[in-house]
């Protein structure tokens, strides 16, 4: 299968400053990258959609301007979050999929702590 | 009500043993069906898709029935490597790729 990484694997960083995290596919190109954020116990949760070389479509609910997401190439997205405070700390996961598999390939997750 | 139901668990089980998962979907337009497994602190992965037909792949057996909006994981002969969160996955594709997630069912399998 696919193989979609994502770095950095673990931050830590202080309430209020930007924290931007890489999702790549390292053997396909994906025309679409998806953003899900799941806290402790609970389902993962989509944040937004994003296709190469245009705007995110954000799920409802969640803040454009403070999860900034940037899909430049057809191998990276990235999702930055600005002015991080504690209740931003969970689990990010990106995912990438083409229209050549009918699936998702899942990075390995982004574990957020915000102090 | 949520999009996708299933039953937390946990499900505590010996090796050997049968289990079965069960989920629920709220949306009749739902097209596509999947069975992700979760281990702790790491990102889902593909078990299987399910088919209205149903499927098997080796120990594990998935059916669809489209009429309840209801979704089945079987799981024969349990391994200790099953332990997981086993995630069942839906898919509407009149909303582009957007898959829900239901909040998993916990496996537990006991030497």
């Amino acid at each position: 299968g696919a193989v979609v990484s994502q770095h950095p694997s673990r931050v830590i960083c202080k309430s209020g400053t930007s924290v931007k995290i890489e999702c790549r596919s390292l053997d396909f190109q994906a025309t679409t990258m998806f953003w899900y954020r799941q806290f402790p116990k609970k389902s993962l949760m989509l944040m937004a959609t994003s296709n190469e070389g245009s705007k995110a479509t954000y799920e409802q609910g969640v803040e454009k301007d403070k999860f900034l997401i940037n899909h430049a190439s057809l191998t990276l997205s990235t999702l930055t979050v600005t002015s991080a405070h504690p209740e931003d700390s969970s689990f990010y996961i990106c995912s990438a999929s083409t229209a050549y598999y009918n699936e998702q390939f899942f990075g390995p997750g982004t574990r957020l702590t915000v102090l | 009500r949520k999009e996708v139901e299933q039953d937390p668990g946990p499900f505590n089980v010996p090796e050997g043993a049968t289990v079965a998962f069960n989920c629920t979907y709220s949306n009749s337009a739902s097209q596509s069906f999947f069975w992700y497994r979760q281990d702790c602190r790491k990102e889902p992965k593909l078990l299987m898709s399910v088919y209205s037909s149903g499927n098997e792949d080796g120990r594990f057996t998935a059916q669809l029935n489209r009429a309840s909006q209801y979704i089945s994981l079987l799981i024969r002969d349990s391994k200790l490597s099953d332990s997981a969160t086993y995630l069942c996955v839906v898919n509407q594709k009149s909303s582009g790729d957007k898959l829900t997630f239901g909040t998993g069912t916990r496996l537990a399998v006991r030497p």
